[in-house]
């Protein structure tokens, strides 16, 4: 079954980075769009960060853009966000997620449990 | 960017009664690109509804979504106990970014 794991979460100081990674198993990693969601506490959810099934396009949420970059190893089926320049307002649960279908279109089909990102002095 | 509002904020509802959430784009959303995720406390949304109207595999046919260009709706037909959460829509007709809605919280009355 699908499954997506994502670690690298904890507490920062603003200003700093942070990696973050989404292992994929279950499916075949390589034929699908892969996205970043995240949820501050006690908010709703906002997308941030989209890429293509062969990593040829990425597209961001005005938010993150240029201090986010999304990427992915299809070798090893694993999904990455690196953040930079973090600020208090990045504090959330980061989610990624895979669309549901091959055909591209942001069909969030299958979530990963989240991992909390702490921005904080 | 599409804006999308969800109404109402807030709704308060029985077992067994009827629901009807909304969701409104600021310019049409194309092809009726729009989900609907259900999230309820400590876990991560699941996706009820796609293209405004395909249930995803496994949810229950009392869900049903409708609607085209800026106005859409999630009818749950007859509220079950498990079915109050936070309910969001999502928009992905347009180039990204993508945007969701504010949410609605369908609480027991």
């Amino acid at each position: 079954q699908v499954q997506l794991v994502e670690s690298g979460g904890g507490v920062v100081q603003p200003g700093r980075s942070l990696r973050l990674s989404c292992a994929a198993s279950g499916f075949t990693f390589s034929s699908y769009g892969m996205h970043w969601v995240r949820q501050a506490p006690g908010k709703g959810l906002e997308w941030v960060a989209v890429i293509w099934y062969d990593g040829s396009n990425k597209y961001y949420a005005d938010s993150v853009k240029g201090r986010f970059t999304i990427s992915r190893d299809n070798s090893k089926n694993t999904l990455y966000l690196q953040m930079n320049s973090l600020r208090a307002e990045d504090t959330a649960v980061y989610y990624c997620a895979r669309e549901l279908l091959v055909v591209p279109g942001a069909r969030l089909g299958y979530w990963g449990q989240g991992t909390l990102v702490t921005v904080s002095s | 960017e599409i804006v999308l509002t969800q109404s109402p904020a807030t709704l308060s509802l029985s077992p067994g009664e009827r629901a009807t959430l909304s969701c409104g784009a600021s310019q049409s959303v194309s092809s009726s690109y729009l989900a609907w995720y259900q999230q309820k406390p400590g876990l991560a949304p699941r996706l009820l509804i796609y293209d405004a109207s395909s249930r995803a595999t496994g949810i229950p046919d009392r869900f049903s979504g409708s609607g085209s260009g800026t106005d859409f709706i999630l009818t749950i037909s007859r509220l079950e106990p498990e079915d109050f959460a936070v309910y969001y829509c999502q928009q992905y007709g347009s180039s990204p970014p993508y945007s969701f809605g504010q949410g609605t919280k369908l609480e027991i009355k």
